[in-house]
């Protein structure tokens, strides 16, 4: 089926390594976007790609980086990883910006820094 | 600072109940109100979503009932069923921007 796949589904990290959290869409979507979810704390945008060729920052930026590789693919990379940055990874998708335009998540993956 | 408010945290209802999540937000920029819907191990999928100019969306079983002068915004569930269990993020969106999600709401319905 269509959608946004995300790699990989979990992954264990030692404090202070790094690694590429891979998300892809084959919607033709223009816009995506990289969340984090935590308990009690809803998901909160980390970064986002308008359009192919741009990024910004959301509201929880430190700690990461991102790479718009092509229309279709948006990585979320953590240099070097700590154990605040353990929890659930989303990447979304949507045909724009604004409210026309619904968003499509992934099933999200499950990161724990020990 | 979160900029939509959502309570309860979580919720338990007996089948057939009403299940009852409600919203508050400050930013009045704020124009589309959506609700989204989770199960374990899944990303949000959207449920049902409101504009600032309706009082009120009913999609089947499910209900958002919106009060734009105290800037709250309500999910009802009616005839609540097990297979309702799962976790609701209310959110909100500005014409030019991102969307920014609530607390969200565990909804656990027992047979």
């Amino acid at each position: 089926n269509a959608g946004v796949t995300q790699t990989p589904k979990f992954q264990v990290l030692k404090t202070g390594q790094s690694m590429t959290l891979q998300c892809a869409q084959d919607m033709n979507h223009n816009s995506m976007y990289w969340y984090r979810q935590d308990p009690g704390m809803g998901l909160r945008l980390i970064y986002y790609s308008a359009s192919e060729g741009t990024t910004d920052k959301g509201e929880v930026p430190n700690g990461y980086n991102v790479s718009r590789l092509n229309k279709r693919e948006f990585s979320l990379r953590l240099e070097s990883a700590a154990p605040s940055q353990t929890s659930v990874y989303f990447c979304a998708s949507s045909r724009g910006q604004g409210n026309d335009y619904g968003y499509t998540f992934g099933s999200g993956t499950r990161l724990t820094v020990v | 600072q979160q900029q939509v408010k959502q309570s309860p945290q979580s919720l338990i209802v007996q089948k057939g109940g009403i299940s009852i999540i409600n919203c508050a937000y400050e930013n009045t920029a704020f124009d589309y109100f959506p609700w989204y819907q989770q199960f374990p191990g899944k990303g949000p999928a959207l449920l049902i979503a409101i504009r600032p100019d309706v009082s009120e969306k009913k999609e089947g079983r499910f209900t958002i009932s919106f009060n734009k002068s105290a800037k709250q915004f309500s999910l009802h569930i009616m005839d609540s069923q097990p297979g309702d269990s799962a976790t609701y993020f209310c959110a909100a969106f500005t014409s030019y921007g991102k969307l920014t999600f609530g607390q969200g709401t565990i909804l656990t319905v027992h047979p």
